[in-house]
């Protein structure tokens, strides 16, 4: 069973609309959670981070923890043709400290103008 | 500021070469990372220095060879690779000691012929 699991997409949404992405992950004890974007033959960019139950908005983004559920999404408001990327979610498995990170495979988001 | 650097942008190496991906961050970071990734999935750990010290070795093969000269350097030399080993290599640093998410340098577009 892989660790975070995120549907790969393609994931369409128009312009202006709110884009919802989600992640589970199988490891109860992870405590920590992470989400980066990656455009096109870039980097990964840490665009959010979330270590508590509960929402964290930072401008048009807002993380969501559940942690009974075992699911963490993020939502970006206002969506814009920018905002076209890979996002991936990525935690820390419990029993390997939090220096190692597990991945999921990515959902890829496209803002359709 | 979160900047990672990584040298050089681009390499295209044979596979009897012996060449060198380097990487600095002067962030004070504690920890610091070489992934692989490969189109369309994730980054792959590959090695983490915690500390200077080699704390994770995913069991990557010993054609390639990290390097922590101190703490805002990190090297990984390449030598006799395989066409399979193109990808895009990526450096990440971490603070450590608590503080755990990991800030990527735009990475070295390894081309082996």
């Amino acid at each position: 069973q892989k660790e975070v699991e995120q549907n790969s997409g393609p994931l369409s949404v128009p312009e202006g609309a709110i884009a919802s992405l989600n992640c589970t992950y199988s490891d109860r004890g992870s405590q920590s959670f992470f989400w980066y974007r990656q455009y096109s033959g870039k980097s990964p960019e840490l665009i959010m981070f979330i270590y508590s139950n509960g929402d964290k908005e930072d401008g048009r983004f807002t993380a969501q923890l559940n942690k009974a559920s075992q699911y963490v999404s993020l939502l970006i408001r206002d969506s814009q043709p920018s905002d076209s990327a890979t996002y991936l979610c990525a935690a820390p498995p419990f029993n390997f400290g939090n220096e190692k990170l597990t991945f999921g495979t990515g959902t890829r988001l496209t803002i359709i103008p | 500021d979160t900047e990672v650097t990584q040298t050089p942008k681009h390499l295209v190496m044979g596979m009897t070469n012996k060449k060198s991906l380097k990487c600095e961050q002067h962030m004070g970071h504690r920890a610091m990372y070489w992934y692989k990734q490969k189109a369309k999935k994730p980054p792959e750990l590959m090695f983490v220095y915690s500390y200077e010290k080699l704390s994770i070795n995913e069991s990557v093969p010993s054609r390639f060879s990290p390097e922590c000269p101190n703490s805002s350097l990190l090297n990984l030399h390449l030598h006799a690779l395989q066409p399979e080993d193109s990808a895009l290599y990526l450096c990440a640093s971490s603070q450590g000691q608590g503080s755990y998410e990991q800030y990527f340098g735009p990475g070295t577009r390894l081309t082996v012929t």
